[in-house]
């Protein structure tokens, strides 16, 4: 079992481009999340699912996109990237309302 | 108010020592709350679950103070390899599933 996985490793892109940071699961958990990891400020909830279709916002949605159409996957959407964006970008799962939660190895994203 | 905080440290302790790090959370409502472990460049892996009445795991403890609103992990004997990033997680009130997260305490054991 691959766990969580996520993809690409690492990444740079230009203010203003667009991009998709995957993140896939197999582990059957139907509560997947996206967090963002900046020095100091710990880890920050962009935005989670709770199954397949519904999908909510966390403490930092704003200019992220997610949707959800399978339980194994849950791509992360950055509409128009922004030098504030740059950061360490986890996915995690856990089993609903269980809350030990598993981590993919990230993806560093650079904006310049 | 942070929802969760964490003394950043660092805590240099030498080899064997003993070592607690507290975290404070605000929502009086948190129901389930978990310690991670960082690696330098690495996810958090998920250390152990902090229940009401404790949790011990070998070296680890783990404990619950609800009417100070606060967890504590205790490493005892410490090792080289215990050196990590030491992340608190705490669900929101009002949903069991969302987890806010403190910074994180750094812990460098020292031989």
């Amino acid at each position: 079992n691959a766990g969580v996985t996520q993809t690409p490793k690492f990444q740079v892109l230009k203010t203003g481009q667009s991009m998709t940071l995957q993140c896939a699961q197999d582990m059957n958990h139907e509560y997947m999340s996206w967090y963002r990891q900046d020095p100091g400020m710990g880890l920050r909830l962009i935005h989670y699912s709770v199954g397949a279709g519904i999908t909510d916002q966390g403490e930092v949605p704003n200019g992220y996109n997610v949707s959800r159409s399978t339980t194994e996957d849950f791509p992360l959407r950055l509409l128009s990237a922004a030098p504030s964006q740059t950061s360490v970008y986890f996915c995690a799962t856990n089993q609903l309302n269980r809350g030990e939660q598993y981590f993919g190895p990230g993806t560093r994203l650079t904006v310049t | 108010r942070k929802e969760v905080e964490q003394d950043p440290g660092p805590f240099n302790v030498p080899e064997g020592a003993t070592v607690a790090f507290n975290c404070t959370y605000s929502n009086s409502a948190s129901q389930s709350f978990f310690w991670y472990r960082q690696d330098c460049r690495k996810e958090p892996k998920l250390l152990m679950s902090v229940y009401s009445s404790g949790n011990e795991d070998g070296r680890f403890t783990a404990q619950l103070n609800r009417a100070s609103q606060y967890i504590s992990l205790l490493i005892r004997d410490s090792k080289l390899s215990d050196s990590a990033t030491y992340l608190c997680a705490v669900n929101a009130g009002d949903n069991f599933n969302k987890f806010y997260f403190g910074s994180g305490t750094k812990l460098n054991v020292k031989p």
